[in-house]
C-alpha cells in the first residue's frame, strides 16, 4: 500500500500566483511528515515538518503546510510563488510502526514569468 | 560544518564490475540510509540502519550490501552491477527521536552499461 501520495507530478503556477502541491498519506496513526524540495543537481532540503506540535507548520522560503487528520493530508502552499521556487518538491512520512520513510513521486514546480 | 558526504559524485561502471559508493556523516546520527530516485518513482529506500552493526532492508534491497562498522560510515555496495541500477543514489543522516529529520548528502549518479 502506497504510504504517501502526490496528486500532480507537474504544476505550473505564475509568479507572485498561490503554490498548492499536494500530498496525502493512508495511515490509521498520524505519522511524521516532511517536505523536502530539490533543486536541479542537488540534494534533498527540508522545507518544513510535522511532528504533531501544530497542524500549521511554517518551513523556510516562505513554505506552509498544514496537517488535516480528516483529510489524511499535508499540502504545501506559498502565498507567492517566486522564480527561485521552481524546484522538485517531495513529501515522506515515517510511520510510527516501523523505521523505514516513505516518499511520494515529487513534484516538479514550474514558475512562469 | 554538520553535512553528509558521498563518494563519487559521478560514476559510469560495466555490468558486474563491483563498486562502493561511501556516505559519512559528522553530526553523530544513529540512523543512516540509502535511497535511489528514479524518475516518476521518487525516492525508494534501499537500505537503513539505526547503529553500528544494525542494518535492514528497505523497499528495494535486491542486488545492493551495505555495512555499518562505524557510526559515521554507511557505505553502498554494489557486487555485481546490472544496467537497472543505473540511477541517483542519495546517503542520508538523522538523530533517531525528536523530528526524524533526515540530512542528505549530495548524490551520487550511477550509470551501469
Amino acid at each position: 500500500a502506497q504510504s504517501v501520495t502526490q496528486l500532480g507530478s507537474h504544476v505550473s503556477v505564475s509568479e507572485g500566483a498561490l503554490v498548492l502541491l499536494r500530498c496525502n498519506y493512508s495511515s490509521s496513526v498520524p505519522p511524521y511528515l516532511f517536505w523536502y524540495v530539490q533543486y536541479p543537481n542537488q540534494g534533498l532540503q527540508l522545507l518544513l515538518k510535522y511532528t504533531s506540535a501544530a497542524t500549521l507548520v511554517k518551513g523556510i522560503n516562505g513554505f506552509e503546510a498544514e496537517f488535516k487528520k480528516s483529510e489524511t493530508s499535508f499540502h504545501l502552499t506559498k502565498p507567492s510563488a517566486h522564480m527561485s521556487d521552481a524546484a522538485e518538491y517531495f513529501c515522506a512520512v515515517r510511520l510510527n510502526t516501523g523505521n523505514q520513510f516513505y516518499f511520494g513521486t515529487g513534484t516538479s514546480l514550474t514558475v512562469i514569468p | 560544518e554538520a553535512q553528509v558526504t558521498q563518494n563519487p559524485r559521478y560514476l559510469i561502471t560495466v555490468t558486474g564490475k563491483k563498486l562502493t559508493v561511501t556516505c559519512s556523516q559528522n553530526m553523530n546520527h544513529e540512523y543512516m540510509s540509502w535511497y535511489r530516485q528514479d524518475p516518476g518513482l521518487g525516492l525508494r529506500q534501499i537500505y537503513y540502519s539505526m547503529n553500528v552493526e544494525v542494518t535492514d532492508k528497505g523497499d528495494v534491497p535486491e542486488g545492493y550490501k551495505v555495512s555499518r562498522k562505524e557510526k559515521r560510515n554507511f557505505p553502498l555496495i554494489l557486487e555485481s552491477p546490472s544496467p537497472n541500477q543505473t540511477s541517483l543514489y542519495f546517503c542520508a543522516s538523522s538523530r533517531w527521536g525528536g523530528s526524524y529529520e533526515q540530512y542528505f548528502g549530495p548524490g551520487t549518479r550511477l550509470t551501469v552499461t
